[in-house]
């Protein structure tokens, strides 16, 4: 039962263009809410995460929305770079710390 | 510099063989993961670790186990390795929840 879905495998944008990039969830004790970013051959890295008591979060050129009524939550980047190719997770984790992955979304920023 | 290290990064072994992964951290963290990375699935829990001593297991802990002996280190152990435990290994350490720290990965082929 995969508690952490992102639909959309894939997602190619223009460079300089707003990339969207979605995720729901289904487990209601989640509270905490993460991206990550990853590139072939090397481990996850740590973008940008949200709390279950804020419904927005701006890091740079990153934002993340969460809509807990809907459980659902949004990455935004804001303008989108060639070096932002990469595949991208989102995870939840309830405050016990056991953190849960979607099946990621594959983002390509044309130049 | 702290950090997380994985070994071996690539390793190929026969069915019904036993494997150990080691993951290895310097951050001093109480909380320690195991997650296996396949096409489709994205990251997918096998065990998990909250401090010495204890265990836990995740999602897909069939045919593995971890031991936590000491804060620094998590071993995964795949007991009987079996074709469908070819994936890509990732450990990750996290001081609290919504942050999480990634290993570089082990490829693991079982032939």
């Amino acid at each position: 039962d995969q508690q952490v879905k992102q639909n959309s495998p894939s997602l190619s944008v223009q460079e300089g263009r707003i990339s969207i990039l979605n995720c729901d969830y289904t487990n209601s004790m989640f509270d905490y809410f993460l991206w990550y970013k990853k590139y072939p051959a090397e481990g996850p890295t740590f973008l940008i995460s949200i709390s279950s008591i804020k419904d927005k979060n701006e890091d740079g050129r990153f934002t993340v929305f969460l809509n807990k009524s809907a459980k659902h939550l949004s990455l935004h980047i804001v303008p989108s770079q060639p070096g932002d190719s990469a595949v991208y997770f989102c995870a939840a984790s309830a405050s016990d710390n056991d953190m849960r992955f979607g099946a990621g979304t594959r983002l390509t920023v044309k130049p | 510099d702290a950090e997380i290290t994985q070994s071996p990064r690539h390793k190929i072994t026969e069915t019904g063989r036993q494997v150990t992964l080691a993951c290895h951290q310097t951050w001093n963290h109480n909380n320690m993961f195991w997650y296996r990375q396949d096409l489709g699935h994205g990251l997918r829990l096998i065990h998990y670790s909250y401090g010495v001593q204890d265990t836990n297991k995740g999602e897909v802990s069939d045919g593995y186990s971890v031991s936590r002996s000491n804060t620094e280190d998590l071993p995964l152990t795949l007991e009987s390795a079996a074709s469908s435990q070819t994936s890509v290994y990732f450990c990750a350490s996290s001081p609290r929840p919504g942050e999480a720290f990634f290993g570089q990965g082990t490829r693991l082929t079982v032939v």
